[in-house]
């Protein structure tokens, strides 16, 4: 049981260049998140899907976009990269919402040169 | 807004102490609370998970507490070991929706053998 998988671990981009970030999760779970961890910051939600073809702005959006074809896939993509981008992204799956346990994938630590 | 706020922001013990981590939130009105554990350049990983009708929760050396009408928990960790050294995340479940948590910013703990 893999849990929450994030598909890169690491990423260097150049300004203006795109890119997606896959997350997957086996645990059939509902609620899925892309989280944004940056020192003296903490975790700071960008966008979030509370099942299949649903999505929703979180905290951060600007810059990003999201997908949610498929109920186990969260797909982040940043179309024009900046620096201000550089960051380490989390992803994370809940059964139902805030009200059940939290799982985080190991994070892609992303630089934007 | 929910505020979540964690203190101190780092300490450093020897091994063997006992300890207590300190968590506080503005807004009483939470469906639960959540401990993680972060290790360097790693993910999150749940630790315990309080509802808002419970005091506390045990698992192993640990004993999380839960005062949600002070807006306050406490996790405490019995007999500290090296392995222990993290940071350590509170997380609040709370808001419309019921899709949000909101994080402290976490307290890193050093147990020096």
């Amino acid at each position: 049981n893999a849990g929450v998988t994030q598909t890169p671990k690491f990423r260097v981009l150049k300004t203006g260049q795109s890119m997606t970030l896959l997350c997957a999760q086996d645990m059939n779970h509902e609620y899925m998140y892309w989280y944004r961890q940056d020192p003296g910051m903490g975790l700071r939600l960008i966008h979030y899907s509370v099942g299949e073809g649903t999505t929703a702005k979180g905290e951060v959006p600007d810059g990003y976009n999201v997908s949610r074809l498929k109920k186990q896939n969260f797909l982040l993509g940043l179309e024009s990269a900046a620096p201000s981008q550089t960051s380490v992204y989390f992803c994370a799956s809940t059964l139902q919402g805030a009200y059940t346990e939290a799982f985080f994938g190991q994070g892609t630590r992303l630089t934007v040169v | 807004k929910q505020e979540v706020t964690q203190i101190p922001a780092a300490l450093s013990v020897p091994e063997g102490e006992n300890l207590v981590l300190n968590c506080s939130f503005t807004d009483s009105a939470i469906y639960n609370l959540q401990w993680f554990r972060q290790d360097p350049g790693k993910g999150l990983t749940s630790l315990l998970l309080i509802q808002s009708s419970q005091r506390e929760q045990t698992s192993g050396r640990l004993n999380a507490s839960l005062d949600k009408s002070s807006g306050r928990s406490t996790l405490y960790i019995a007999a500290s070991q090296p392995g222990d050294s993290a940071t350590y995340l509170c997380a609040v479940g709370s808001g419309a929706g019921s899709y949000q948590l909101t994080f402290g910013k976490g307290t890193k703990l050093s147990v020096i053998p």
